[in-house]
């Protein structure tokens, strides 16, 4: 059991948008940044978004991070075919003292 | 460019060892907050270990007593070395790395690079 929680699955029509939630606690989320993370089918995970809500250069914009509290959110607007991948949203856990990835979404574009 | 290169992954028994190494190009090994991170098949990301630009390294609970991290400065490498495996270790393992921090919004680790990653099996 992840000490992030997502939900194991989303999917969504191309150009629409779905949003990713990422649920922790007042140890980890609730006190440092959060940082998401794509992971295409057979390739080492990307870096999404990272401090929350700032993208990495050459990441689209249709990609946006949110936190409230001790959950975050991550939002893909305009989806398409090649966003269908599996995303980890991660951050730094206080009590743990290391970082922690919730147990990953696998989103299908249908 | 930055690359990160994962070598000495396979096939070991239980109770075995191995060493993997992480050659780094682009990239100041011993100037980045640098962990391995492994995914068992079908499963999600596990962080198993870091070494921090000081030198200061921890472990996973899973991982602890049984694998060492360390990294050779001048060939901008980074390592780990698994003994005592198990099946439960088998899995691809990945050096990843980049800053950390302790900002106004907490404490932050991005990991900004990735290696392809190495499998490491354990089975007899």
């Amino acid at each position: 059991q992840s000490v992030l929680t997502q939900p194991p699955s989303a999917s969504g029509t191309p150009g629409q948008r779905v949003t990713i939630s990422c649920s922790g606690s007042s140890s980890n989320i609730g006190s440092n940044y959060v940082y998401w993370y794509q992971q295409l089918p057979g390739t080492a995970p990307k870096l999404l978004i990272y401090k929350n809500n700032q993208r990495p250069s050459g990441v689209p914009d249709r990609f946006s991070g949110s936190k409230s509290g001790t959950s975050a959110s991550l939002a893909i607007s305009g989806l398409r075919s090649e966003d269908e991948a599996d995303y980890y949203c991660a951050t730094w856990d206080d009590s743990l003292s290391g970082p922690v990835f919730g147990g990953g979404t696998k989103l299908t574009v249908l | 460019e930055v690359q990160l290169v994962e070598s000495g992954g396979g096939l070991v028994q239980p109770g075995g060892s191995l060493r993997l190494s992480c050659a780094a190009s682009g990239f100041t090994v011993n100037s980045n907050y640098m962990s391995w991170v492994r995914q068992a098949p079908g499963k999600g990301l596990e962080w198993v270990s870091v070494i921090y630009s000081g030198g200061s390294t921890y472990y996973a609970d899973s991982v602890k007593g049984r694998f060492t991290i360390s990294r050779h400065n001048s060939e901008n490498t980074l390592y780990l070395q698994m003994d005592s495996l198990r099946a439960e270790d088998t899995a691809v393992y990945y050096c990843a790395g980049g800053p950390y921090y302790y900002e106004s919004g907490g404490y932050g680790v991005s990991f900004d690079y990735w290696g392809q990653g190495t499998l490491v099996t354990v089975s007899s």
